[in-house]
């Protein structure tokens, strides 16, 4: 079985500030793991996923995501907040082969000027 | 490339009423395509795997005579909502997953139901 939990239904960060969205996961098997982004009344948009490579992985708009297996984490994180950065954002694991993904409950991010 | 489309992105009906909704991959061949349904400020719940030329997988909880999905072809997936009423109001989202990267998944843009 496997699961996702997402720290915080809310953040709020300043423009220019570091941005941290935490992700925890439950998996009985080696998982993989993605970020997505969701803007209003749009579907998702893949950020970055780990597949067990390397496990620090960059995305794209300069995100990142370290997979912590000793912690069962795999947090997102970007250096500088930008306004567009503004979105919700969703966690979600998987068995190897992708299939059957279980998305977390999903973290609203906001950029404040 | 890797481009899924969804039609129609926005429709209203009448209760007991069906509504079809089609998922495109437009510039790949996808074995499996997969349907979610997101209510407001919620996470995507997944409905249905749908693998071409096969019965669809439905989760717990999904009604199969509900919610009838057809996969005939690579490259297209329909869900129907048979006898909407409005509590299948919803965002609904299909992804697709190319035959070569079965670890990808890609998005649709989703389609609004609102259901009178």
């Amino acid at each position: 079985a496997q699961s996702v939990t997402q720290l915080g239904s809310h953040v709020s960060v300043s423009e220019g500030a570091l941005v941290l969205l935490r992700c925890n996961y439950s998996s009985s098997v080696p998982p993989y793991l993605f970020w997505y982004v969701q803007y209003p009344n749009q579907g998702l948009q893949l950020l970055l996923k780990y597949t067990s490579a390397a496990t620090l992985v960059k995305g794209i708009n300069g995100f990142e995501a370290e997979f912590k297996k000793s912690e069962t984490s795999f947090h997102l994180t970007k250096p500088s907040a930008h306004m567009s950065d503004a979105a919700e954002y969703f966690c979600a694991v998987s068995g190897a082969g992708g299939f059957k993904t279980i998305f977390g409950a999903g973290t609203r991010l906001f950029v404040k000027a | 490339g890797a481009v899924v489309s969804q039609h129609p992105s926005w429709v209203i009906c009448k209760s007991g009423t069906s509504v079809k909704i089609e998922c495109r991959s437009l510039d790949f061949q996808a074995t499996t395509m997969f349907w979610y349904r997101q209510f407001p400020k919620q996470s995507l719940m997944l409905m249905a795997t749908s693998n071409e030329g096969s019965k669809a997988t439905y989760e717990q909880g999904v009604e199969k005579d509900k919610f009838l999905i057809n996969h005939a072809s690579l490259t297209l997936s329909t869900l129907t909502v048979t006898s909407a009423h409005p509590e299948d109001s919803s965002f609904y989202i299909c992804s697709a997953s190319p035959l070569d990267r079965a670890d990808t998944q890609y998005f649709g843009p989703g389609t609004r139901l609102t259901v009178l």
